[in-house]
């Protein structure tokens, strides 16, 4: 049973560009969030999907967006990348049910040069 | 709005003393709390949970109570071992604000032979 997978696990941009992010979730789960994980710290959350559409939102700007697909699977995308983009994007999956668990992927490592 | 704070690391401990790491949170709500690992290079593990007061997580020899007094959820282990060498997240989750995770900002543990 596949956990949560993440691709790529490593990228490279520069300053303005955009990145698209992916994540393919635990087999079973319906509800897929996203976080930023900059060095040294505890990953904050950006936003959660389910049922195609963004149910919750944390505290980034609209340069953040994504999308869910049918098989459950989402994007996250970042324009207009600034240096501080540059961290670790986590994607979790869960059953969108309140004291479920998450469970994580292992991450893309985003820099920003 | 939520919280959740953590001691400050690091920690360094011997094999096999006692472990404790304190995590305090703010809630709104009635949260779940969680305790996350993640090993250098790698995601996020969930270690353990409790989703309502007085209950106790436990796995692999870690435990933590719910204590809705205190507002507390402290992580214990009563005898560490080299492979318990990681960083240590706690986290809330906030049924009335969503199922996002809001995590403390990490507990770096590292035991040594």
């Amino acid at each position: 049973d596949a956990g949560v997978t993440q691709s790529p696990t490593h990228l490279i941009k520069t300053r303005g560009q955009q990145v698209t992010l992916r994540c393919s979730p635990k087999s079973g789960h319906d509800t897929v969030s996203w976080y930023q994980q900059a060095l040294g710290q505890g990953p904050q959350f950006i936003f959660q999907y389910y049922e195609e559409e963004e149910r919750q939102r944390g505290n980034f700007p609209d340069r953040f967006s994504g999308h869910q697909f049918p098989n459950y699977s989402s994007e996250l995308n970042v324009n207009a990348l600034l240096l501080g983009d540059s961290a670790l994007y986590l994607c979790a999956s869960s059953l969108r049910t309140p004291g479920q668990p998450q469970h994580f992927g292992d991450g893309t490592r985003l820099s920003i040069l | 709005g939520d919280s959740v704070t953590q001691m400050e690391g690091p920690v360094t401990l011997s094999e096999e003393a006692f472990l404790t790491i304190n995590c305090t949170y703010t809630a709104t709500g009635y949260p779940s709390l969680f305790w996350y690992v993640q090993y250098p290079g790698e995601g996020l593990q969930l270690l353990l949970k409790a989703t309502k007061a007085d209950d106790k997580g436990s796995n692999k020899g870690f435990e933590a109570t719910y204590r809705k007094e205190t507002t507390s959820f402290h992580l214990e282990k009563g005898s560490v071992q080299v492979s318990d060498s990681a960083v240590y997240f706690c986290a809330l989750s906030d049924s009335q604000a969503g199922t996002a995770l809001i995590f403390g900002k990490g507990t770096t543990l590292s035991v040594s032979s």
